[in-house]
């Protein structure tokens, strides 16, 4: 069993949809919560984090975060054609030790807005 | 402030060739990361280096590869005899400090193994 799963979609929606893009996991001590957002042949880049349960809003991304049923989302109000990328959710435990530097990625879900 | 720099943006190589693989973190940044993706999946962690130390390596394969960051130049992800199945993008992020959250991707390296 994957430690983080996410559905690779694809997804395809219109233009002025709400997405909502998730993550399970298993591992218990994930404490900071990430989603990247991925065009085609271009590294990722960051869109937002959020260290342990709660919501986080920037624009028109929401990031939650569920620890008690180790589920993460990531909701894209009034998407745009410009929003078409792979999205992938990544996590890591605290600081301390050697772990603060790896990420554990989902697998990424693909998603197309259609004008 | 240049993002992560990663060269080359694309390699070939035969099987059982050498491939080097070179990041230039930002500005600032002491902490280098190495990530592996193959297709249809995500981001795999392979090694986390600081100037001339190797933190974490749990995620590089045993053999074959290395990687290194020196206390001048870039960080080098080296591949010995290529395989075909090492044919996949490497991606290099970087931070500042401790915190992996604040961590900047390059826009990676293609390889293709023939």
């Amino acid at each position: 069993q994957k430690e983080v799963e996410q559905d690779p979609g694809p997804l395809s929606v219109p233009e002025g949809a709400i997405v909502s893009l998730n993550c399970t996991y298993s591992n218990s001590a994930f404490q900071y919560f990430m989603w990247y957002r991925q065009y085609s042949r271009k590294g990722p880049e960051l869109l937002m984090y959020t260290y342990s349960s709660g919501n986080k809003e920037d624009g028109r991304f929401t990031a939650q975060v569920d620890k008690s049923s180790k589920y993460i989302s990531l909701f894209i109000r009034d998407s745009q054609p410009s929003d078409s990328a792979t999205y992938l959710c990544a996590m890591r435990g605290t600081a301390g030790g050697t772990s603060y530097g790896k990420l554990t990625f989902g697998q990424g879900t693909i998603l197309t807005v259609h004008p | 402030n240049a993002g992560v720099m990663q060269n080359p943006r694309h390699l070939v190589r035969r099987r059982g060739q050498e491939a080097r693989l070179r990041c230039s973190p930002m500005k600032g940044h002491s902490h280098v990361y190495w990530y592996r993706q193959l297709p249809e999946e995500g981001l795999k962690f392979m090694v986390y280096l600081q100037k001339e130390n190797i933190i974490d390596e749990s995620g590089m394969p045993k053999e074959r590869f290395s990687a290194e960051f020196p206390k001048e130049g870039p960080s080098i992800l080296r591949i010995q005899q290529v395989v075909r199945g090492d044919s996949a993008a490497y991606f290099c992020a970087s931070s500042p400090g401790v915190r992996g959250t604040e961590a900047f991707f390059g826009q990676g390296t293609r390889l293709t193994v023939v």
